[in-house]
């Protein structure tokens, strides 16, 4: 079965760069979420879009912006980088509200 | 979203079932428990959900009390391979609503 594709998988960023992930959901979803694990730690809700449209809205950095395009896919822009954005960025996707499955994962590291 | 409790470690004999307690004393008649687990920085798994009813799937099961304030996730042969980091997370059923991660339970399968 189709899963979530995410890319980059690695990305390695020097401090004020900006990086850009994407992320391609299952076919047939319509919701995107995004999520932050920071080492150690549990991961952490960002944005989520419900066709198209923004629909709920975590700790996320104003540094940080997303959208999703008409194709469903997603993509989270990251400016002005720094070093604790240093993550693994999770993006999960779903038909309508139903349960989430997730990708495997973009690992940014910011030097 | 109401906050859930679950022990931070268990561990479990191979070939075995794991029972794995989570305590959600708050939750609301809206809510669904959820499970989740994590393989070592592999995006979040999956595994199943209920709102008051008993469920199973071909991974687990899952057992609610009549008062839904407590629930049991059941792995009926434990595997070297399910050892992982669980979450169980009660969400409402909503386009775009996030999953909030978190302390979950580490479970380790010995063999």
């Amino acid at each position: 079965a189709a899963g979530v594709i995410q890319s980059p998988r690695h990305l390695i960023k020097e401090k004020r760069e900006t990086a850009t992930l994407k992320c391609y959901p299952i076919p047939r979803h319509d919701t995107v979420y995004w999520y932050q694990q920071g080492p150690g730690q549990d991961p952490q809700f960002l944005i989520s879009f419900y066709e198209k449209m923004q629909s709920d809205k975590g700790s996320i950095p104003d540094r940080f912006s997303a959208q999703q395009f008409s194709d469903y896919h997603s993509e989270l822009n990251m400016s002005s980088l720094e070093l604790g954005d240093s993550a693994l960025y999770f993006c999960a996707s779903s038909r309508s509200g139903y349960e989430q499955y997730f990708g495997p994962g973009t690992r940014l590291t910011v030097t | 979203d109401a906050k859930t409790t679950q022990p931070p470690s268990m561990d479990c004999a191979e070939g075995r079932a794991a029972n794995l307690p989570c305590n959600h004393s708050t939750i609301s008649g809206n809510e669904y428990v959820y499970w989740y687990r994590q393989i070592h920085s592999q995006g979040p798994q999956y595994i199943i959900h209920g709102l008051k009813n008993n469920e199973t799937n071909e991974m687990a099961s899952l057992i609610i009390t009549e008062d839904r304030k407590s629930s049991t996730l059941i792995l009926p042969h434990a595997t070297l391979r399910d050892t992982a980091v669980y979450y169980c997370i009660v969400r409402v059923l909503e386009y775009g609503n996030k999953l909030v991660f978190g302390a979950g339970t580490i479970l380790r399968v010995k063999s």
